[in-house]
């Protein structure tokens, strides 16, 4: 059974303070990594999907890198309005089934 | 575009209720899927569809029931609601399936007493 843990839970920063969450996977075969960015009382909005080991993807603050086991997220010089909870989720094959984390809620403080 | 809109936003029912969430999406995508948010929880897919009149059972099924007459619409019903579905409900839609990006409505925020 696919599983993914996400760390750190939360994550306090101050603006300018760049940081790195955690995405560790155990998959049968990864078929794509996807990180997500989800504000208060909304969906889940798409950032990146990354596909075998050692792929890099950016988007303005934002950087996603994946090896092996674990993919990071990585945001520098955060500022206020990043603040929001990241998902990650993996794509194992299969039948139409992708397994989300729980996600790491990151607060930027101005 | 509206993307993918959910109706309704917010829900009270008593326990053996019956509802129907809507979910619709105006991207033209064959994929349509159902999910549960609760706290300490990923994302769970309830139910999915690969395309128009195709319907599937995700990872909790349970008690739901779905319906895609069309392309656009996908509808999750609660025959006789539990106070164990009380979530928020998310519906997304995507036009290569689980192995690319999905678009996910604002979500549907279910409590069942």
């Amino acid at each position: 059974e696919d599983q993914v843990t996400q760390s750190p839970e939360a994550l306090r920063l101050q603006e300018g303070e760049s940081s790195s969450l955690n995405c560790s996977y155990t998959v049968s075969g990864l078929r794509g990594l996807f990180w997500y960015r989800q504000d208060p009382g909304k969906g889940p909005e798409f950032l990146f999907t990354l596909y075998s080991a050692g792929e890099e993807k950016e988007k303005e603050r934002l950087k996603a890198t994946l090896t092996k086991k674990e993919s990071f997220l990585h945001i520098t010089a955060p500022k206020p309005e990043d603040s929001a909870t990241y998902l990650c989720a993996v794509y194992s094959g299969g039948y139409q089934k992708v397994t989300f984390g729980i996600g790491t809620k990151l607060q930027v403080i101005p | 575009n509206a993307g993918v809109t959910q109706t309704p936003k917010f829900r009270v029912l008593k326990t053996g209720q019956s509802m129907t969430l809507l979910c619709a999406q105006d991207m033209n995508h064959e994929y349509m899927y159902w999910y549960r948010q609760d706290p300490g929880m990923g994302l769970r897919l309830i139910h999915y569809s690969v395309g128009e009149g195709t319907t599937a059972k995700g990872e909790v099924p349970d008690g739901y029931n779905v319906s895609r007459l069309k392309k656009q619409n996908f509808l999750l019903g609660l025959e006789s609601a539990a106070p164990s579905q009380t979530s928020v409900y998310f519906c997304a839609s995507s036009p290569t399936g689980q192995r690319g990006e999905q678009y996910f409505g604002p979500g549907t925020r279910l409590t069942v007493t």
